[in-house]
């Protein structure tokens, strides 16, 4: 899990607000997946980027979107804050081939801290 | 979609003893199984995963057992120590036309060892 960086580590906003989160993948990773991570509670999938293209999207408002770079880094956009966007938002990296016809590994960031008022 | 439920949400083990783990999912095409362990602050960390053409997989004091009939994995810990007091998670997975390997995750356990 060495590598994947997040930026930044902690922020806070006030509702109706808009925030963009960074991540850079581990080199020769090109998958970026996003979660958001509630306190006491298990990552929900948010989305997952491969190659620049959307490969899934999990139940979340519209408010949430994201992008894949060239370079594999990903973009989280998230508009309207709202207080129950407060969160750890983790990204996780991985090759993004699949392994014998099941998913390969993901390792994660660090996480952005976001906090809502 | 995938279902994941975990069991027992909090585990307190004396130094030394074992530690069991559960979690049953729904999907039968689910075939990818990990656990991560997160302790306070940080990130996920992978700790082992299994695929589903094998049934169980050990590395050191850390072994994960698969039963895909009955669609439930486990995770043991033997001879635990301090360090390993964390949430621990488990999480499904699989290859779809709409998700790539999204992880679904369970609701974590809370593993505390005592001295």
């Amino acid at each position: 899990d060495a590598g994947v960086t997040q930026s930044p580590t902690h922020l806070i906003k006030t509702r109706g607000q808009q925030v963009t989160l960074r991540c850079s993948p581990i080199s020769g990773h090109k998958s970026v997946s996003w979660y958001q991570q509630v306190l006491g509670q298990g990552p929900q999938f948010i989305f997952q980027y491969y190659e620049k293209e959307e490969r899934g999207r999990g139940n979340f408002p519209d408010r949430f979107s994201a992008r894949q770079f060239p370079n594999y880094s990903s973009e989280l956009n998230v508009n309207a804050l709202l207080l129950g966007d407060s969160a750890l938002y983790l990204c996780a990296s991985s090759l993004g081939f699949g392994v014998g016809g099941s998913p390969d590994t993901q390792y994660f960031g660090p996480g952005t801290r976001l906090t809502v008022l | 979609g995938e279902n994941v439920e975990q069991h027992p949400s909090t585990l307190s083990v004396q130094e030394g003893d074992s530690a069991v783990i559960k979690c049953t999912y729904s999907d039968s095409a689910s075939n990818y199984f990990p656990w991560y362990k997160q302790e306070l602050g940080k990130r996920p960390q992978l700790i082992i995963d299994i695929r589903s053409n094998v049934g169980e997989k050990k590395d050191q004091r850390i072994a994960v057992t698969l039963n895909k009939t009955a669609k439930h994995f486990s995770l043991h810990i033997t001879e635990t120590q301090p360090e390993d007091s964390a949430v621990y998670f488990c999480a499904a997975s699989s290859i779809s036309t709409d998700s790539w390997g999204k992880l679904q995750f369970g609701a974590g356990t809370q593993v505390v060892v005592t001295p």
